[in-house]
């Protein structure tokens, strides 16, 4: 059963122009959210978490909000840059376990 | 150099052989983890490991062993390859395994495809 669930398998935005990710976990138990990116040929590297005690968590250009009540996050990502071209992994961890969403592929045209 | 190193980067075996995936980190991290990363699933835990010579297992253990007799190493055999171990292979540390602030540092992957 897939406990963290991104429902977008891919997202196309042009430069400069918001991305936003979704993601949705079916866990009560899950408190800390994660964001990290992938590169091809590259490992996961962390972007950016939110605890479940506050509702956004800002860095930069990228921006975390998390609804508890809908059990939903998401990642705002303004202004979008060709660089940011890479696959997305949601992550949510609680009561010791973690676990990853599928990923979304972010591609930014120029 | 400091971080995390998997090797091989590439391996390809033929089905029922033995293959041992590498993995050294050099931040002297408690725990360590090993995920496989297929389309449509994301990356799922295999096993994982608190500190040397403690391991358990994780979502998807079967098919696969581990050890960690030194804190820097953590190994993942496949003792019998089967096609559906067909995979990228990720291995990961981090500093804690409280679920509250567990980042984890992942090494760049072992793409093993099993014919």
């Amino acid at each position: 059963d897939q406990q963290v669930k991104q429902n977008s398998p891919s997202l196309s935005v042009q430069e400069g122009r918001i991305s936003i990710l979704n993601c949705d976990y079916t866990n009560s138990m899950f408190d800390y959210f994660l964001w990290y990116k992938k590169y091809p040929a590259e490992g996961p590297t962390f972007l950016i978490s939110i605890s479940s005690i506050k509702d956004k968590n800002e860095d930069g250009r990228f921006t975390v909000f998390l609804n508890k009540s809908a059990k939903h996050l998401s990642l705002h990502i303004v202004p979008s840059q060709p660089g940011d071209s890479a696959v997305y992994f949601c992550a949510a961890s609680g009561n010791n376990d973690m676990r990853f969403g599928a990923g979304t592929r972010l591609t930014v045209k120029p | 150099d400091a971080g995390i190193t998997q090797s091989p980067r590439y391996k390809i075996t033929e089905t029922g052989r033995q293959v041992t995936l590498m993995c050294h980190q050099t931040w002297s991290h408690s725990y360590m983890f090993w995920y496989r990363q297929d389309l449509g699933h994301g990356l799922r835990l295999i096993y994982y490991s608190a500190a040397a010579d403690i391991t358990d297992k994780g979502e998807v253990p079967d098919g696969y062993v581990v050890s960690r007799s030194k804190t820097e190493n953590f190994p993942l055999t496949l003792e019998s390859a089967t096609r559906s171990q067909t995979s990228v292979y990720f291995c990961a540390s981090s500093r804690t395994g409280s679920s509250r602030a567990n980042v984890l540092t992942f090494g760049a992957g072992s793409r093993l495809t099993v014919l």
